[in-house]
């Protein structure tokens, strides 16, 4: 069975720090890796995602993660953290072989700190 | 472009009684997803239709969930009989087709069961 996990709850960063968001998946084949972010009272928008080719994927607003195959991680990073970047984030994870059922993790409040 | 949208955005509802949620996909996606968000809680999977095939219904919780796709483009997703715990975010989601894999996501619909 494919899972997610998001080791942290919370992550505080002050405004201008590189910030990491984590992520570690589990699938039986090859997986699928995405990240999403969801701002207050606003719907989830996608960040960016891993299908294949290089390891490190870049993607919306400055953000970019970096898959690690032997770790089973795909962290979320950005070199300078803005205070518009607080918002609730998601990884989700599909394995290739199996199907369109998509697993999210439970998230991971960021705040970004003046 | 138009977004995926729903409605109604919000709805109380008494326990016992039955609801019926609308997800309208952007125009010419094929995949369209259904998800619940309990309270600070991540996604949880409900069903999946894909293009005219038959729906992946592996997330549904009970047979009181069910949902339909007419014509390949507006779903209804209905719960019967609602319980408290039924009360969440349902966010409906739809992508362009099998391979692109990015899911774009509709406000939700905020139901509360009283």
């Amino acid at each position: 069975a494919q899972s997610v996990a998001q080791p942290e709850d919370q992550v505080n960063v002050a405004e201008g720090n590189p910030l990491t968001v984590k992520c570690t998946y589990s699938v039986s084949g090859n997986p699928y890796l995405f990240w999403y972010v969801q701002y207050p009272n606003r719907g989830l928008q996608f960040l960016l995602k891993y299908i294949t080719g290089d390891n490190l994927v870049k993607g919306s607003y400055g953000f970019e993660a970096e898959f690690n195959k032997s770790q089973t991680s795909f962290h979320l990073k950005k070199p300078s953290a803005l205070v518009s970047d607080s918002a609730l984030y998601f990884c989700a994870v599909r394995d290739a072989g199996y199907g369109q059922n998509f697993v999210f993790g439970p998230g991971t409040r960021l705040s970004v700190l003046p | 472009g138009a977004g995926v949208s729903q409605s109604p955005s919000n709805k109380v509802t008494e326990k016992g009684k039955d609801v019926e949620l609308r997800c309208d996909p952007i125009s010419g996606h094929t995949a369209l997803y259904w998800y619940r968000q309990s309270l600070g809680q991540g996604l949880e999977f409900l069903i999946y239709f894909q293009g005219n095939s038959a729906p992946d219904k592996s997330g549904l919780p009970s047979d009181r969930f069910s949902a339909e796709r007419t014509g390949g483009s507006v779903s209804t997703l209905t719960i019967q009989r609602t319980q408290q715990e039924d009360s969440a975010v349902y966010l409906c989601a739809s992508s362009l087709d099998r391979v692109s894999y990015e899911q774009y996501f509709g406000p939700g619909t905020r139901l509360t069961v009283t």
